[in-house]
Parts: structure tokens; sequence; C-alpha cells
């Protein structure tokens, strides 16, 4: 079945370093990769998507490419703010079925940015 | 945006008591909700697939008795844990399902704030 892997944190930064947020995945099919954002107390938001090989999704300064060659969809944005302090998790959609997809989703990697 | 909310944030019960989560989706309709499980540190594990007007679809490994999941509208999906206990304490989150037409159709997930059970 589908699953992804995304690197484990927590990952610590200075304000305005390069972030990389590591995410391979494995699947049949085609299916559609996604990057959500959990910001402390709340749910998770919708943060960028990509649905077909070399789509690029951007969202508030991330990033990220959907590329079948390497099966990934690495986050990347370059220059992280404190505000960006939050828990990332890279996610991808399950087999279709009769009500559409759900989602597998990684471990999540908890990003901290310091000032 | 599309918003989801969930109804408690949080709750605290005995351990056999049964507790009811409700997911509304605020301004749009959804056929199609699912149910998420999150431990600490740990990721989202799908439970379920909650369609309006029929019976849900269970993943495997979840107990269907223990976890009953009534669609009864296009904007309200409920999550019951019956008797529950301490190995239920868990953060559900459920996500509901809009269809939108942007030149092909496209289907986005809008996730709800969670709930957090505890159980004593």
């Amino acid at each position: 079945g589908n699953s992804v892997t995304q690197m484990e944190g927590p990952v610590t930064l200075s304000e305005e370093a390069f972030l990389t947020i590591n995410c391979t995945y494995t699947a049949t099919g085609y299916p559609s990769l996604f990057w959500y954002v959990q910001y402390p107390g709340e749910g998770l938001q919708l943060l960028l998507k990509a649905t077909k090989a070399d789509d690029k999704g951007s969202n508030k300064g991330f990033e990220a490419t959907y590329r079948k060659e390497t099966t990934s969809f690495h986050l990347e944005k370059g220059s992280v703010q404190v505000s960006d302090s939050a828990v990332y998790f890279c996610a991808l959609s399950k087999e279709p079925t009769n009500s559409g997809y759900a989602l597998n989703f990684g471990k999540g990697t908890s990003l901290l940015v310091t000032p | 945006g599309a918003v989801v909310s969930q109804h408690p944030s949080w709750v605290i019960c005995k351990s056999g008591t049964s507790v009811k989560i409700e997911c509304r989706s605020l301004d749009f309709q959804a056929t199609t909700m699912f149910w998420y499980r999150q431990f600490p540190k740990q990721s989202l594990m799908l439970m379920a697939t909650s369609n309006e007007g029929s019976k849900a679809t269970y993943e495997q490994g979840v107990e269907k008795d223990k976890f009953l999941i009534n669609h009864a509208s296009l904007t309200l999906s409920t999550l019951t844990v019956t008797s529950a206990h301490p190995e239920d304490s868990s953060f559900y989150i459920c996500s509901a399902r809009l269809l939108g037409w942007v030149g092909v159709l496209q289907e986005t997930q809008y996730f709800g704030p969670g709930t957090r059970l505890l159980v004593l």
C-alpha cells in the first residue's frame, strides 16, 4: 500500500536559516502528495500539495516538488521565521475508493526556530 | 477557506463510559468525512471513512462496535467511543472532504482541530 517516510526531528534552526525536511514515498499508481502543518494547540492545516509528477506546490514561502524519479517530496523554505515553529507532516493519498481518498501520514517533523 | 469544527475539544471520562465526538463542516457539505487517531509523537492513523447515509468503512484492526460512527447529515459526523478504557486515550481528528471544480474535479480534505480524550 501507499506509505510515506519523513525525516525525524526535532529540527532546530536559527531565524532566516534554510529549511529542508525530507519526505520519500512508496506508492502504486499516481498518488497526490501533501504537506500539512500543525501549530501548537491547533489542528492540521494544508500547507501545499502536488497532484502529479514535476508539480511544485508552494505556499507561504514553502515549496515542494513531486519527484517521481526519486519518489520524493521534500519541503523547503529559504528563510524560516520563528512563527514557522510547528510540526510538519508529509502525506499522500491512499488508494482511491468510491469515497475519494484518505491520507497516509508520515510521523511528523517538529521544527523549532529560534530568534 | 473551508472550516471544520470538532466538539468537544477535550474530554475526561471514567473507564466504562461512552463518549461522543462531533465533527461538523461549517460552510460546506461533505458526503465523506474521515476519522483519524493520533498518539503522542506519532502520526495520524486512519480509523474509518464515514459516508453520509451509509455505514462507515473501518480500517483493519479498528473495532467497529467500539468506535461507532454515524454520518447523519451532510455537515455532521459523530464518533462514539463505547465503554472507553484508558488505552482509548488519544487525540481524535476528523477531516471533511470538499469537492470543487477548477477546470478539473479536485478534492481537498479539511481537518478539524481535534479532540483530546483522556480515560481514567
